[in-house]
């Protein structure tokens, strides 16, 4: 596709359960992240992957989350047991490689997740 | 710690006029980028200006400029000619070469361009 694509686009789920959030980065982009934003604040990032291997997996806040990337594209972002403190607003970006100082980003238009 | 401030939850302008984000980060890391974005309402974030830490010349895209004062760790971003379309969050990010792509937010300004 043009963008980075992310499904869906909301999520309510009850305390307790696990959700499920998709990344489709822009196709041919090698690096792809994860960033949480809580209302009214900046993004957090969680964790990147180059390919399909996660160099840097230090922004996850616990266990309860994980993350995976298949084939160097679509990437799933797994939050088990959720807390009411998991209610952001997830973003994916990617972004060619992280090899060129200038390299862009990307986001796509987050995941608005809402725990009850 | 690395980290970035930006110490103007709002600011308001009026159309047409210029306005400064500020822009404050602090790294021992001698090599790396600075960034900035905008958010509007609908939440996507847009990439405007990027700035190298080793860039002699201050960056400009279009009505945007970074005016880069290395010796203080400030990154603010310009905006000349403010347009009503320019109501926005923006935020000042940081990326460090060597830990790889991930990027580093403040907690961004609210702009708000009145007619």
């Amino acid at each position: 596709g043009a963008g980075v694509s992310q499904s869906p686009s909301n999520k309510v789920t009850e305390k307790g359960k696990d959700v499920e959030l998709r990344c489709d980065p822009i196709s041919g982009h090698t690096a792809l992240y994860w960033y949480r934003q809580r209302l009214g604040q900046g993004l957090e990032f969680l964790i990147y992957f180059q390919g399909n291997s996660a160099p840097d997996k230090s922004g996850l806040p616990s266990d309860r989350f994980s993350a995976e990337r298949t084939g160097e594209s679509v990437s799933t972002l797994t939050i088990q047991r959720t807390q009411q403190e998991d209610s952001a607003v997830y973003l994916c970006a990617s972004s060619l490689g992280t090899g060129v100082r200038k390299e862009t980003q990307y986001f796509g238009p987050g995941t608005r997740l809402l725990v009850l | 710690a690395q980290k970035i401030t930006q110490t103007q939850p709002g600011m308001f302008v009026q159309e047409k006029e210029a306005v400064t984000l500020d822009c404050t980060y602090d790294t021992s890391d001698q090599s790396y980028g600075l960034f900035w974005y905008k958010q509007p309402s609908s939440g996507e974030m847009i990439f405007l200006i990027y700035q190298g830490s080793y860039d002699e010349q201050n960056a400009t895209e279009g009505r945007y400029s970074l005016n880069f004062q290395k010796a203080r760790k400030s990154a603010n971003l310009v905006i000349s000619a403010s347009q009503l379309g320019d109501s926005a969050m923006y935020f000042c990010a940081m990326r460090i070469y060597n830990q790889g792509g991930k990027l580093i937010f403040g907690q961004g300004t609210e702009l708000s361009v009145k007619p």
